[in-house]
């Protein structure tokens, strides 16, 4: 099992242009998050699904899209880069949605925005 | 406004001693709290579950408490080694049921030094 899978690790984008970062997990999950991480203000949510077809806002959903369309994989659209969202940006699954479902996190995407 | 806080000054112990980490929340009825472990450059990496009914936790040179009346957990490491110099973040569900998200604090720097 590869666990959760990011693309890119790395990324440099410029004002305005627009991406997506990629998630893909192999445990046949059904909860799938993403995060970003700036530092002393920890890891904030930004969006979140509980299975295909289904997502949510986290704390800080401005900017950003997402959708499920399969089990696997759960991309992150960046519309309009702002250097705002200078920031590395961690998926992370879990087997069952919020009950106790401990977090499985990929290795992370860094983000620079110019 | 709902908060989870750490400690943000890093936590410096000497090897051999047992290191406390603290974990604070407001407005928050968790029904269970998480902790992880985070190396630099790599996402966080669950360690131990504690539910609201549980005081105590124990997982090998580990242990977690809950108080929920303080709205506190406490987060221990008996016998210290360098390598366990890392980042320790807590994170308890906001929300409510099963689509409840996974909020995190902003983390404590743990420095082991031999």
């Amino acid at each position: 099992n590869a666990g959760v899978t990011q693309t890119p690790k790395f990324q440099v984008l410029k004002t305005g242009q627009s991406m997506t970062l990629q998630c893909a997990q192999d445990m046949n999950h059904e909860y799938m998050s993403w995060y970003r991480q700036d530092p002393g203000m920890g890891l904030r949510l930004i969006h979140y699904s509980v299975g295909a077809g289904i997502t949510d806002q986290g704390e800080v959903p401005n900017g950003y899209n997402v959708s499920r369309s399969t089990t696997e994989d759960f991309p992150l659209r960046l519309l309009s880069a702002a250097p705002s969202q200078t920031s590395v940006y961690f998926c992370a699954s879990s087997y069952r949605s919020g009950s106790a479902g401990e977090l499985f996190f990929g290795e992370g995407s860094r983000l620079t925005v110019l | 406004s709902q908060k989870i806080e750490q400690n943000s000054e890093a936590l410096n112990i000497q090897e051999g001693k047992t290191a406390t980490l603290t974990c604070n929340y407001t407005n928050y009825s968790p029904a269970y709290l998480q902790w992880y472990r985070q190396d630099p450059g790599r996402g966080p990496v669950f360690l131990l579950l504690i539910r609201e009914n549980e005081k105590e936790k124990r997982k090998e040179r580990l242990k977690v408490t809950f108080d929920t009346t303080l709205k506190q957990s406490l987060f221990h490491i008996t016998a210290s080694q360098p390598a366990d110099s890392a980042t320790y973040l807590c994170a308890l569900v906001g929300g409510s049921g099963n689509t409840g998200k996974l909020i995190f604090g902003q983390g404590t720097t743990l420095q082991v030094k031999p």
